[in-house]
């Protein structure tokens, strides 16, 4: 049960786009549509922002997108805003559990 | 208002026991399978255990296998994990999270505030 791996950090102006990348194994990523993404905020619990690899529960702004491209999923932010500057972490399902990746912290410069 | 709260966390000494508690309100709650998702501190989220809507498919990570237990109670909205043996390692907050699949794995909409484990002699 290996994490998934996600670069430990990101940055972006207020107004770019950035994209975080999640990479994992046809075990997990590649092998099943159960993709998510989580915001974490310091001292907040998570917030769900993206699910199914790129569907998005009401109330997320679609500044916010994912997809996947075979072992690699990817969460793209477009129009930084302050608030974006958070913690994100990309999930999946990988048969019997749930794997993690170790998190992205997300500037905003 | 769709809600989970957890209590149950504390202070334990190693190789002791802690229940964790989450109550539920605002939804079904016979529908949605349930995790529990933990992170130490200054570190990011693990994934602990899984529970389906009749308890049919019970997961759990490596980490915590034969020393947790998740269980739910349909009738009182309520999700346990029952934690024995526990180590240093296991000090986090721990987060209950509704999923949104009735079987658990997918993704997990509604988190609770968390409770505090700390596992120190």
């Amino acid at each position: 049960q290996s994490a998934l791996t996600q670069p430990p950090s990101a940055s972006g102006s207020p107004g770019q786009s950035v994209t975080i990348s999640c990479t994992g194994t046809s075990s997990d990523v590649g092998g099943y549509k159960y993709v998510s993404w989580y915001q974490q905020h310091p001292g907040k619990a998570p917030k769900l922002l993206i699910y199914e690899v790129s569907k998005r529960p009401s109330g997320v702004p679609d500044r916010f997108s994912g997809s996947k491209s075979g072992n690699t999923a990817s969460l793209t932010v477009s129009g930084l805003q302050a608030e974006d500057e958070a913690d994100y972490y990309c999930s999946s399902y990988a048969g019997s559990n749930v794997l993690f990746g170790g998190g992205t912290k997300l500037t905003v410069l | 208002e769709v809600q989970l709260v957890e209590s149950g966390g504390g202070l334990v000494k190693p190789g002791g026991s802690l229940r964790l508690s989450c109550a539920a309100s605002g939804f079904t709650f016979n529908t949605y399978g349930m995790n529990w998702v933990r992170q130490a501190p200054g570190k990011g989220l693990e994934w602990v255990s899984s529970i389906s809507i009749t308890n049919m498919y019970i997961h759990y990570a490596d980490s915590v296998k034969g020393r947790f237990t998740i269980s739910r109670d349909n009738a009182k909205n309520s999700l346990s994990l029952q934690m024995n043996s526990l180590r240093a390692e296991d000090t986090a907050v721990y987060y209950c999270a509704r999923d949104l699949s009735s079987s658990g794995g997918n993704g997990m909409d509604v988190w609770g505030q968390g409770t505090t484990v700390t596992v120190s002699s």
